[in-house]
Formats: C-alpha cells, sequence, structure tokens
C-alpha cells in the first residue's frame, strides 16, 4: 500500500543553516506530493505541493523537488529564520483515490537564535 | 471568513459528558475529513465525508460519531469518552472529485481534554 516515510527529529538548526528534511514514498500510481507545516497550537498549513514528476514546489524561501527516480521529495531552505520551527509532514495523495492521503510522522523543527 | 474553521478551539470534558465539535468549510469543497492527533503518534484518519456520504471510517469506536448535514458542515458527536482519547481533532477539506489531485486544508483544530 501507499506510504510515506519522513526523517525522524527532531532537528536543531541555528539561524541561517541550511534546512534539509528528507521524505520518501511509496505509491502504486501517480500521485500528489505535499509538505505541510503545523506551528504550535495550532492546524496543519500546506506549505507545497508537486503534483508531477520533475515539478518543483516553493513557498517563503521552501523548496521541494518530485523525483520519482528515487521516490523521493526532500524539503530544503537555504536560510532558516527562528519564525520556521514548526513540526513539518510529509504527505502524497494517489490521483485515483483522491480522497486517501497519506501522512508522514512529522519532523518537529527548533531554530535557535 | 475563509477557509476551515473549527469551535470550539479547546474543550475539557467529563467522561459521562456529551459535546459535540464543529467544523465549517468556506471553499466550495465537497470532501470533509476528522483526523486525530496524539502526541508522538501519527497523524490519525477517522472518518471521511464525500458529498455528504461517509466512505470511510477507520475503526473508529462508537463512542465518536460523525455527522455531515451539508457539504460546508462536519460533526464530531463525544459521548461517554475515555481519557486516551484526549487529543487535537483536526478538520479537514477538499475538493472531493475523483480523479483530479486533491489537496486537504485544514482548520486550526480542537484540544480536547478528557478527565
Amino acid at each position: 500500500g501507499d506510504s510515506v516515510t519522513q526523517m525522524e527529529g527532531p532537528v536543531t538548526l541555528s539561524e541561517e543553516a541550511f534546512l534539509t528534511i528528507n521524505c520518501t514514498y511509496t505509491a502504486t500510481g501517480y500521485p500528489s506530493l505535499f509538505w505541510y507545516v503545523q506551528y504550535p497550537g495550532e492546524g496543519l498549513q500546506l506549505l507545497l505541493k508537486a503534483t508531477k514528476a520533475d515539478d518543483k514546489g516553493s513557498n517563503k524561501g521552501f523548496e521541494a523537488t518530485y523525483r520519482k527516480e528515487t521516490t523521493s521529495f526532500h524539503l530544503e531552505k537555504g536560510s532558516v529564520q527562528v519564525s520556521d520551527s514548526a513540526v513539518y509532514f510529509c504527505a502524497l495523495s494517489e490521483t485515483d483515490t483522491g480522497n486517501q492521503f497519506y501522512f508522514g510522522t512529522g519532523t518537529s523543527l527548533t531554530v535557535i537564535p | 471568513e475563509t477557509g476551515v474553521t473549527q469551535t470550539p478551539r479547546h474543550l475539557v470534558m467529563g467522561m459521562t459528558n456529551k459535546k459535540s465539535l464543529k467544523c465549517e468549510q468556506h471553499l466550495g469543497h465537497n470532501a470533509m475529513y476528522w483526523y486525530k492527533q496524539s502526541a508522538k503518534k501519527p497523524l490519525e484518519l477517522m472518518f471521511v465525508y464525500n458529498f455528504k456520504e461517509q466512505t470511510e471510517n477507520n475503526s473508529v469506536p462508537s463512542r465518536f460519531s460523525p455527522e455531515c448535514p451539508n457539504s460546508s458542515h462536519l460533526f464530531l458527536h463525544l459521548h461517554t469518552l475515555q481519557p486516551e482519547d484526549s487529543a487535537l481533532y483536526l478538520c479537514a477539506s477538499s475538493q472531493g472529485k475523483s480523479g483530479s489531485q486533491e489537496t486537504q486544508y485544514f482548520g486550526p483544530g480542537t484540544r480536547l481534554l478528557v478527565l
């Protein structure tokens, strides 16, 4: 079945450091891939998405490229800020079973000044 | 008001109480979802409604009872809960078209504490 695996946290970085959070997936069809972010005390917010192979999603300085050959969708940011401290979730949905979403377990990021 | 809203944001209830969580979406979507988020556990999908019909019920105990009166509103009725049901309950919505590339949009959640 479909699944998402993302790197375990917690991750602690200094401000302006480079961020990578790894995400790999298993899917039977042609999924869309997502990164969601959850700030403390809030729900999940869509950060970025990619709907087909080689697409790059980007938002707020974050980027992720849909890599079919490595079944990966790693999240990157060149220079993190304290305000990026949150939990990040990788997710996928299949086109032909659109109601079924699969989430990773979440990676907690703390950025220290 | 835009997006997905949930009320109440915080709820404390005893094990014998009956309460309801409400979710409303203003995005014109046709699919709505309830998730449970517990500390240090993956997000758990509880229920899915598509065009007001329940399409998923992931082995959720009967003390949780969903209701979807129309495609904009979703309720979760709670009765005789257990302390282990304490969690953040998240509502989400999506377009709900089979064969389309869906994106889910989440509400802020209801933080539930069962005493």
